[in-house]
């Protein structure tokens, strides 16, 4: 079956670098995405990544390896308002996302 | 502003009636989808249609039906609202011609069967 595996929760403190890992398996690869969702508002997106390696866009930096069917996202220089949601969903052979339950982040002063 | 736009924003509905969730996006995108999103799970592709006049059936499509008669606007109806399908329903979009098929969200419907 198809299944994408994040922690649930996660919680950092203002300044720091947090790391949020995801796992997954599909039938078949057409990319990882990584989702911001604040609470009671719609998921926008954050980062794709077909290859391997690393991309970084300003302070997040999202990283995938296709062999491991691993991805993570690296957000540094936390910020308050950085306190969301973050959504792991792997595009299948289909083009369909297959999306994680999310990992809820919780940052403190 | 481009954009998705959904309404209503949220809706109390008794069970058995008949309710139509409305999407409305203004970039021209071909492709559109319906999901749900409970709490503790991933969120859940209800339908979608990869261009107009065409829908398909995702993971969790009992109970809705949608239709697609042109570019911008995907209906999704509940033909007879039952409790479990009390939820947040996100519309999405995406241009799946630029190849990474980024999806664009809705600001979502939250809807209550009772």
């Amino acid at each position: 079956g198809q299944n994408i595996d994040q922690p649930t929760e996660m919680t950092a403190t203002e300044g720091a670098i947090v790391q949020i890992n995801c796992t997954y398996q599909t039938s078949g690869f057409n990319g990882l995405f990584w989702y911001q969702q604040h609470a009671g508002e719609a998921p926008t997106f954050l980062s794709y990544n077909v290859l391997d390696g690393l991309e970084e866009k300003g302070r997040f930096s999202s990283f995938l390896s296709r062999s491991k069917g691993y991805s993570y996202l690296l957000l540094k220089e936390l910020q308050m308002k950085d306190s969301a949601s973050y959504l792991c969903a792997a595009m299948d052979s289909n083009y369909q996302l297959i999306w994680g339950a999310g990992t809820k982040l919780i940052i403190k002063p | 502003i481009a954009g998705i736009t959904q309404a209503p924003t949220s809706q109390i509905l008794a069970a058995g009636r008949r309710m139509t969730l409305r999407c409305t996006q203004d970039m021209r995108h071909n492709a559109m989808y319906w999901y749900r999103q409970d709490l503790g799970l991933g969120l859940r592709l209800i339908h979608y249609s990869n261009t107009a006049g065409t829908t398909g059936k995702g993971e969790v499509p009992d109970g809705y039906s949608v239709s697609r008669a042109n570019t911008d606007d995907f209906p999704l109806t509940l033909a007879s609202a039952v409790p479990s399908q009390t939820s947040v329903y996100f519309c999405a979009s995406s241009d799946s011609t630029q190849g990474t098929d980024t999806q664009y969200f809705g600001p979502g419907t939250r809807l209550t069967v009772l």
